[in-house]
Order: C-alpha cells, then sequence, then structure tokens
C-alpha cells in the first residue's frame, strides 16, 4: 500500500523568504502522480501543485515548485517569498488511482510578518 | 466558474439524530468522492461515484452511513443514527474524468459536530 510521510508537524517562516516542505512516500508503481494541496484556516482544499511521475521537469506555479526525486521517492514543496496568506495546513498526497489518493499528516506553516 | 459547493458548512446535531451532507460538483465533471478528516485519522475516503454511480464505497465506517447521487449535480451523505464519533469536517471533491491522475477539486467542507 501507498504511504505519505509528511515529517514536519510545524514550521515557520519569515514574510519574504523561502520554506521547504518535505514529503516522502512509499510505492511499487512506476507511473503515478502526487499533489500538494493548501488548508487555510477557512478550512478549504485548494490545489497548490501537481506532478506526474513519468515527467522529470519539477513543476512550478507561480512562487511554487516542488523539487520531484522519484528514485529517492520524495517530493518537496518550495515557496518563495513567503506570504501572510501562505499560512495553513499543507498536505502531500499520493494518487495511483482515482479512489485511492493517499495524504500525509500534513506540515503546519506559519508566515511571520 | 463555481466550484465545489457543500452544505451546510456548520452542522450540530445530538446523538440519535438523523443528519445530511449536500454536495454540487463543478459543472461537467463526472466523478465525485466524499472524505472525512479527523485529527486521528487524517483524510480518507469514503465512497467515490462516477457518472453517479458509486464506484467504491470501501471506505463508508458502517451501516449508518449511506450516499446517493440522483443526479450530475448533486449527491447527499447521510448518518443514520450519529453518533459522537462521527464528529469530523467531511468533504465533497469532484474531478472531470475519475480516470487515473485526475486532479480533485473540493468543496468548502461541513463541520459536523454530535453532541
Amino acid at each position: 500500500a501507498q504511504t505519505v510521510t509528511q515529517s514536519q508537524p510545524e514550521m515557520s517562516v519569515q514574510e519574504a523568504e523561502t520554506v521547504t516542505l518535505s514529503c516522502t512516500y512509499d510505492t511499487s508503481e512506476s507511473n503515478y502522480y502526487l499533489f500538494w494541496y493548501k488548508q487555510p484556516p477557512s478550512r478549504q482544499m485548494i490545489l497548490v501543485i501537481r506532478q506526474e511521475a513519468y515527467k522529470q521537469q519539477n513543476a512550478t506555479e507561480n512562487r511554487f515548485s516542488v523539487n520531484f526525486q522519484k528514485a529517492a521517492k520524495s517530493f518537496s514543496l518550495k515557496i518563495s517569498d513567503s506570504q501572510l496568506g501562505d499560512t495553513a495546513m499543507y498536505f502531500c498526497a499520493f494518487m495511483k488511482r482515482s479512489n485511492d489518493m493517499r495524504f500525509g499528516a500534513g506540515t503546519r506553516l506559519t508566515v511571520k510578518p | 466558474d463555481a466550484g465545489v459547493i457543500q452544505s451546510p458548512r456548520h452542522e450540530v446535531t445530538e446523538m440519535g439524530q438523523e443528519v445530511t451532507l449536500r454536495c454540487k460538483p463543478i459543472s461537467g465533471h463526472n466523478s465525485l468522492f466524499w472524505y472525512r478528516q479527523t485529527m486521528m485519522r487524517g483524510l480518507e475516503l469514503l465512497i467515490y461515484f462516477n457518472n453517479n454511480v458509486p464506484i467504491d464505497d470501501s471506505g463508508m465506517p458502517e451501516d449508518r452511513f449511506s450516499a446517493k447521487m440522483p443526479n450530475a449535480s448533486f449527491s447527499t451523505l447521510k448518518i443514520q443514527p450519529s453518533e459522537p464519533r462521527d464528529s469530523a469536517v467531511y468533504f465533497c471533491a469532484s474531478s472531470l474524468t475519475g480516470g487515473e491522475g485526475d486532479t480533485q477539486y473540493f468543496g468548502p467542507g461541513t463541520r459536523l459536530t454530535v453532541l
């Protein structure tokens, strides 16, 4: 079974600085999909970024980028120029099939002014 | 475009009462998912519909839980009778096809408290 591990329960960063959230996963599959979702205090789950395992190029979405290391089964999220609105829980998720998306336990990120 | 819509946003009820949570997926999306989020267990998939048909309900905790999708734009999750351990945030999500790797878009969730 696939498992997703987020080893940092909480992190903080100063506004305008860069922070990296880690995620590792365990799978024997060769093709799969990885996601980062953000859950701010409003509770809404918001898609941040998506990566397809067969693509070697790391996904980027404005200030958000990933470092995907397939061999190491690592999928970290880098947030550049952190903003107060980035304060949220961040969940890493692994998907092979639509009905089997596994989430990590989450990392609570606080951006400090 | 409107995202996934859920109602109510908050529900407080007493043990033994029936609870019905509602979801409207994104227009044009063919797959719908119900999740439950708790501190102890994180996010868990309860049931998955594709083209209004339940495909996988293995995550439904017990017979007290039931879900329906009578048409492409509406789904309900019912708990009868409710128990305090059902207190959680319930999310509905939809995706375009439900195919492999298809991105799921979440609604704002319903926070359920069973006293």
